[in-house]
């Protein structure tokens, strides 16, 4: 199975500062159809994982801008462009390239 | 706006068969995969397998000994079977309906605690 491998694990913020998240995973998640098969997901406190980022760069529905993702092949970056207060939470990478889906270890971001 | 819900016992013994069922309202399960993914401490979100609309399904191979995955279209409900349950089997269970590969709606989830 793809190992998905994100750092930092922990990432202090500050609030108007920019913040990046790295996940690389043991294979290439780029298809032959030109997607990278990465998703990123924000699991607040207390809730399920939500969906910010899929296919490698692209905001899921409702997501601000200040959200993006690029990367590609084994190397992947989250990048939020000013942290805001209600950002804190584990950030998870996800391949779907192949099942079994797996996850990074998490990031948690807090201020 | 879909919404799902998971719902069954969370309490279960080991030896024994958890089971859980995901009511998904507001959408259609036509069309779409299925999912379950499990949330523990020590080993972080892994995914359990997924069902599609027309029944097939695929799981992880950590798990498809025990697995089962099924579907009620009629119900707008999945369900998931996890035979011989141990304590490495406690955890949050979470359904979530898959859109091109991603999950991009979840249940609240659900803990699920093995124990005697």
């Amino acid at each position: 199975e793809i190992v998905m491998i994100q750092s930092p694990l922990s990432l202090p913020v500050t609030p108007g500062e920019p913040a990046s998240i790295s996940c690389r995973s043991s294979q290439s998640l780029l298809h032959r159809n030109k997607y990278n098969y990465v998703d990123w997901y924000l699991q607040k406190p207390g809730q399920p994982p939500h969906l910010l980022i899929y296919l490698g760069s692209n905001r899921a529905s409702g997501v601000p801008d200040r959200f993006s993702a690029s990367g590609s092949g084994t190397d992947f970056t989250l990048q939020i462009s000013r942290v805001e207060a209600e950002d804190v939470g584990v950030y998870y990478c996800m391949q779907a390239l192949q099942t079994p889906r797996t996850f990074g270890q998490g990031t948690k971001v807090e201020i | 706006q879909v919404q799902l819900q998971e719902s069954g016992p969370g309490l279960v013994k080991p030896s024994e068969t958890l089971s859980l069922t995901c009511t998904v309202s507001g959408g259609t399960i036509t069309g779409y995969h299925w999912s379950w993914i499990r949330q523990t401490p020590a080993k972080g979100l892994e995914w359990i397998g997924y069902i599609y609309y027309t029944g097939s399904t695929d799981y992880n191979p950590s798990l498809k000994s025990r697995v089962t995955i099924s579907l009620d279209a009629s119900k707008s409900q999945f369900s998931l079977r996890l035979s011989s349950v141990t304590a490495a089997d406690t955890a949050v269970y979470y359904c979530a309906r898959d859109v091109d590969y991603s999950s991009d709606s979840w249940g609240p989830g659900t803990l699920v605690t093995v124990s005697s």
